[in-house]
């Protein structure tokens, strides 16, 4: 059953628009993170988020940024999309220092 | 670059039939753990294995990690249909980070 949600499961913009997709659990768990998976199904972590520490893989863009309102929900914002930005945006969340990870389902951004 | 990959991109059996994917990493690693991830849902974890050990069960599945080659397996007995799906190995790294890093995925195809 699943315990990290996220929303919504798609969406479709044009390039240049800004994004916000929303990721909460249900776990209890302390720390939350974000992945990209693009088609091939490559799996690139882009944040690790807890109350204590932001970690931010170098290689994503400025144009994305976490956002947190408390350690139940993380959300991602993309400021400015851009075509290579299509993909399926995998939210997770865990304890920290235990390395399970519970994913949600996915958000399926299509940018045009 | 990926940290972790898995050897083979596709493999198909029949159900009933056995079959293993492999990973390799590059990297010092304190622990690897293999996922599944289906169709429209996020990964899952099906064993982690600590550096410690060298053979994981759990039901139908094994895992066997061989830190000297830097490599693990992960083998399926008994192969049903819903056993389709992409397999991951993981790392997680030696250097203190709790970020976990995928390998590029197995498509698993399981056949009537």
């Amino acid at each position: 059953e699943t315990a990290v949600f996220q929303t919504p499961n798609y969406h479709v913009t044009q390039v240049g628009n800004e994004v916000s997709f929303n990721c909460k659990q249900t776990l209890g768990h302390d720390t939350m993170y974000w992945y990209k998976q693009d088609s091939k199904k490559l799996l690139k972590i882009m944040f690790s988020y807890n109350n204590k520490q932001l970690i931010v893989n170098e290689t994503v863009p400025r144009r994305f940024s976490p956002q947190s309102s408390d350690k139940a929900h993380l959300n991602l914002r993309i400021k400015s999309v851009e075509p290579e930005d299509s993909a399926v945006y995998l939210c997770a969340s865990s304890y920290e220092g235990n390395e399970r990870l519970f994913f949600g389902h996915g958000t399926k951004l299509s940018v045009l | 670059s990926q940290l972790a990959e898995e050897n083979l991109w596709a493999l198909s059996v029949h159900e009933g039939e056995s079959v293993t994917v492999n990973c390799s990493y590059k990297t010092s690693i304190t622990a690897l753990q293999w996922y599944r991830q289906k169709s429209g849902e996020g990964p899952a974890q099906l064993i982690l294995i600590r550096s410690n050990e060298r053979e994981k069960r759990n039901g139908r599945l094994r895992a066997t990690l061989d830190t000297s080659s830097q490599s693990s397996s992960l083998s399926i007995t008994a192969t049903r249909c819903e056993d389709t799906a992409v397999y991951f190995c993981a790392t997680v790294l030696s250097s203190g980070s709790w970020q976990l890093i995928f390998g590029s995925g197995t498509q698993l195809t399981v056949m009537p």
